[in-house]
């Protein structure tokens, strides 16, 4: 089955950039989305199709996807964005269906 | 805007039958084109996928749950549904319905607030 690595965590001072991967085998041939989910609430799309986000995300979320590695950047990030986020893909190629990454524990110093 | 309400037990006894129910309000279940999935996580860890249904009908499973998990939908009733068979409790978890976009690789845009189910005698 298809596998999606994401780091454990990701540590960044407020205002600076953060940055949480996700690879995959040739992940770039990929619709890749990317969901935030704090304490005990729901996830929430943030960026899908590798680089659209939905209405309502600030444009801070943004999303690149090449050759084996997927990448949700947070510009400017804020207290506020501290959470779990979660890599998604639809794996065609298999029976599997819907795969997501272990998660990234964002942490704003 | 449409919105997602999961309902059923929160509470399961090791080997029965988990049922869980999606009630779809703010828009039809048949309209436009989308995948209505159920995902869960266990305290503590990451997503995992159950399943999705389209309103034809037609499902997919996670390999991992195929033989015990059937999710069925109900149009009349604007809900969709989770079966899960001879649960343990590696079964515990919170369970949400969400709605998938099928023209943007299943993105799952919409989620219910979860519900906790609980395996245990």
């Amino acid at each position: 089955s298809y596998v999606l690595t994401q780091p454990p965590s990701v540590s960044v001072a407020p205002g600076q950039t953060a940055r949480i991967t996700c690879g995959g085998n040739n992940i770039g041939s990929k619709s890749v989305h990317w969901y935030q989910q704090k304490p005990g609430q729901a996830p929430v799309l943030v960026v899908y199709d590798d680089s659209d986000r939905p209405s309502g995300i600030p444009e801070r979320f943004s999303g690149s996807n090449s050759g084996n590695t997927a990448t949700l950047t947070i510009s400017r990030v804020e207290a506020g964005d501290e959470a779990d986020y979660y890599c998604q893909v639809w794996d065609s190629s298999s029976d599997h269906g819907v795969v997501f990454g272990g998660g990234t524990k964002l942490t704003v110093l | 805007q449409v919105q997602l309400q999961e309902s059923g037990p929160g509470l399961v006894k090791p080997s029965q039958t988990l049922s869980l129910t999606c009630t779809v309000s703010g828009g039809s279940i048949s309209s436009g084109s989308y995948y209505w999935s159920w995902i869960r996580q266990p305290a503590g860890k990451g997503l995992e996928w159950i399943g999705r249904i389209y309103t034809s009908g037609s499902t997919n499973y996670n390999p991992s749950l195929k033989s015990r998990v059937t999710i069925s939908v109900d149009t009349s009733k604007n809900q969709f549904s989770l079966k899960l068979s001879s649960v343990t409790a590696a079964d515990t978890a919170v369970y949400y319905c969400a709605r998938g976009i099928a023209a943007a690789g299943n993105a799952f845009d919409i989620w219910g607030q979860g519900t906790m189910v609980t395996v245990s005698s």
